[in-house]
């Protein structure tokens, strides 16, 4: 499969844990993604990743929230002390160049 | 910045009746815009994309959107709904070039397939 992977699928976390997600682009896309999707909304814009550089971070990304590219290829995105409103589906995407983000199945995340 | 209104967060379609969903955008730059749709607990899967050139253009499963630049919109179609049509679909835009911010997503139409 040379799609976008995401581990875990699910997460189920006691508050004030932290939990780290992993994801696996697609390999020749140097643009990595970060999304957050609540129950009943479109995907919001997490943080972006150019190869191994973060060149953008939304102000959803609280200083819980850390996000590494660290040879340009695989990413992880981890969560300290989690919060109940952190329960979500987070999704990652990887691009080529321009325009197309294909998405991984997304990690939901349930923080009780 | 951008921004993507869907109208309608539900449209329910008959088996074999055309379905219209309903995109428009807005953007201070030549936008890219995207149809995603999600099924349960699945993630997003690419419909189809408009870049530059042609503006009709053709996706997957038998969809197609126009982008009218004149009506800042980007409407999904199909002639002939199937049960299997049944799921989210998100429409999203990006700045051309790719922005470092990412997708802008709509809230998502929820499609029903009646028998």
């Amino acid at each position: 499969d040379t799609g976008v992977s995401q581990d875990p699928r699910h997460k189920i976390t006691k508050r004030g844990q932290n939990v780290t997600f992993r994801c696996d682009p697609i390999s020749e896309h140097n643009r990595l993604y970060w999304y957050r999707q609540t129950l009943g909304q479109g995907p919001e814009f997490l943080t972006y990743f150019q190869n191994e550089a973060q060149l953008e971070k939304s102000r959803l990304l609280s200083d819980r929230f850390s996000a590494e590219r660290p040879k340009g290829s695989f990413s992880t995105l981890e969560i300290q002390r989690t919060e109940q409103g952190d329960s979500a589906m987070y999704l990652c995407a990887s691009s080529p160049t321009t325009g197309g983000a294909f998405f991984g199945q997304g990690t939901r995340l349930t923080v009780v | 910045a951008q921004s993507v209104t869907q109208l309608g967060s539900h449209v329910s379609v008959s088996e074999g009746a055309l379905v219209l969903l309903r995109c428009n955008y807005s953007s201070s730059v030549p936008p890219y815009l995207f149809w995603y749709v999600q099924y349960p607990n699945q993630g997003l899967q690419l419909l189809l994309k408009y870049t530059t050139g042609a503006t009709l253009v053709k996706g997957i499963n038998g969809f197609e959107a126009e982008f009218k630049k004149s009506e800042t919109s980007f409407h999904l179609t199909k002639p002939s709904a199937h049960m299997s049509d049944a799921a989210e679909y998100f429409c999203a835009v990006i700045k051309s070039g790719g922005g470092a911010d990412g997708l802008t997503f709509g809230k998502g139409t929820h499609l029903i397939i009646q028998p």
